[in-house]
């Protein structure tokens, strides 16, 4: 099973430069999230989406966006990357957010910006 | 606000017992939660407790919660090398919504050695 799939896995970007990075889930599963996680701090929620065609803020929106076209595929996009958005990336989706609450992570995009 | 801290390193003997602690803010928590990440994957679901228990034990990993000093930690016995790596508490907080989300702590970096 693929579960929680995540492209590119690593990147280099230059100041002002734009992307995508792509989260795609197997598990038909409705609530996917990107978290950012750096060195010396716990993983930060940047959006998330509770189903289809749906999108939220996290804690550290600013910077980014996302859209939720299907409900497999969440994209988080840098429209202009600044060298404080080098990070590494996790998507992972969850089945419901009102139970046990697991959830089940990609293996991260590691994004470097020059 | 809702904060999660642990200390950020441990280093163990191979075959002793490892202690990793975390504390939370969020009272209205009613799930907690340690994942553990091995290098270069995502975060991995290792066990969790509801709020209302104050002990749970699954094979070597022993979870004790202290409610009312909101303490929460992750005992595994006769520890092994393959369990390196890096374990994230977390608890729950809701969303707008009545969605939940998980905030996390910065991680402990669990080094076993021979």
């Amino acid at each position: 099973n693929a579960g929680v799939t995540q492209t590119p896995k690593f990147r280099v970007l230059k100041t002002g430069q734009s992307m995508t990075l792509l989260c795609a889930q197997d598990m038909n599963h409705e609530y996917m999230y990107w978290y950012r996680q750096d060195p010396g701090m716990g993983l930060r929620l940047i959006h998330y989406s509770v189903g289809e065609g749906t999108t939220a803020k996290g804690e550290v929106p600013d910077g980014y966006n996302v859209s939720r076209l299907k409900k497999q595929n969440f994209l988080l996009g840098l429209e202009s990357a600044a060298p404080s958005q080098t990070s590494v990336y996790f998507c992972a989706s969850s089945w419901t957010s009102r139970t046990t609450g697991e959830l089940f992570f990609g293996e991260g995009s590691r994004l470097t910006v020059l | 606000g809702e904060d999660v801290e642990q200390s950020l390193f441990l280093s163990v003997r191979e075959g002793d017992s490892s202690v990793i602690n975390c504390t939370y803010t969020d009272s209205s928590s009613t799930y907690l939660y340690w994942y553990k990440q091995e290098p270069g994957a995502g975060l991995q679901l290792l066990t969790y407790i509801f709020s209302n228990m104050d002990m749970k034990q699954d094979q070597r990993l022993t979870v004790l919660l202290n409610k009312k000093d909101k303490h929460l930690s992750l005992r595994i016995a006769d520890t092994q090398t393959g369990d390196s790596a890096i374990y994230f508490c977390a608890e729950s907080s809701l969303l707008s919504g009545g969605y939940n989300k998980l905030i996390f702590g910065a991680g402990t970096r669990l080094a076993v050695h021979p």
